[in-house]
């Protein structure tokens, strides 16, 4: 199983580029996530899916878009590329029923990271 | 403001020693998840504590969950090299049903052979 998909793995840009960065999932999961990890910050909420047609802002949205057209894909759109977007950005996945728990683990992709100078 | 708080930020041991890791908050959690990173890659769940006071054992790791629901511990045995990496843990919120997680800074820990 291929699990939580991200590409690319390494990418950098100028100031003021855009860029998408692409996450799939095989999981049939409906709830998908994109986190930033900073060095020493832990992972920082930017935008969340909790299903194909609806995403919704995290802790860190500014400088940052989504959607989410099927279930399988969320992609992350930064469209006017700013040193302050240097990180390491991960897509996450989770299943969760109707009624079900919070509890439910997320499943990680492998991270792109993307340096902005 | 950081909702969960790590300690310690960095753990360096010997092979063979123990240690203990902390995750604090001022807040309620309905559940807390730990997570391990290891270098280019995503966090990977070891486990998912629920019940206020809960204790849970995979292998040499210990993790509890405190009475009232706000902080975890994970307690590690005769630690291996093989446990390097980032410990992160996660609080889910307990008034969301987004499945929305919190994350600590993580402790990142060292083990030498």
């Amino acid at each position: 199983n291929a699990g939580v998909t991200q590409t690319p793995k390494f990418r950098i840009l100028k100031i003021g580029q855009s860029m998408t960065l692409q996450c799939a999932q095989d999981m049939n999961h409906n709830y998908m996530y994109w986190y930033r990890q900073d060095p020493g910050m832990g992972l920082k909420l930017i935008y969340y899916s909790v299903g194909a047609g609806i995403t919704d802002k995290g802790e860190v949205p500014n400088g940052y878009n989504v959607s989410r057209s099927t279930t399988e894909d969320f992609p992350l759109r930064l469209e006017l590329a700013a040193p302050s977007q240097t990180s390491v950005y991960f897509c996450a996945s989770s299943y969760r029923g109707r009624g079900g728990k919070s509890n439910q683990p997320q499943h990680f992709g492998d991270g792109t990271r993307l340096s902005i100078l | 403001t950081q909702l969960l708080e790590q300690s310690p930020q960095f753990l360096s041991i010997q092979e063979g020693e123990n240690l203990t890791v902390y995750c604090n908050s001022s807040s309620v959690f309905s559940s807390l998840q730990w997570y391990r990173q290891e270098p280019g890659e995503g966090p990977v769940l070891l486990v998912t504590v629920v019940t206020g006071g809960e204790v849970k054992k995979l292998k040499r790791l210990t993790f509890q969950f405190g009475d009232a629901r706000k902080d975890s511990s994970l307690h590690i045995t005769a630690a291996q090299p093989g446990d390097t990496g980032l410990y992160l843990c996660a609080g889910a919120d307990r008034g969301s049903t987004l499945g929305r997680l919190y994350f600590g800074r993580g402790t990142q820990l060292t083990v030498w052979p």
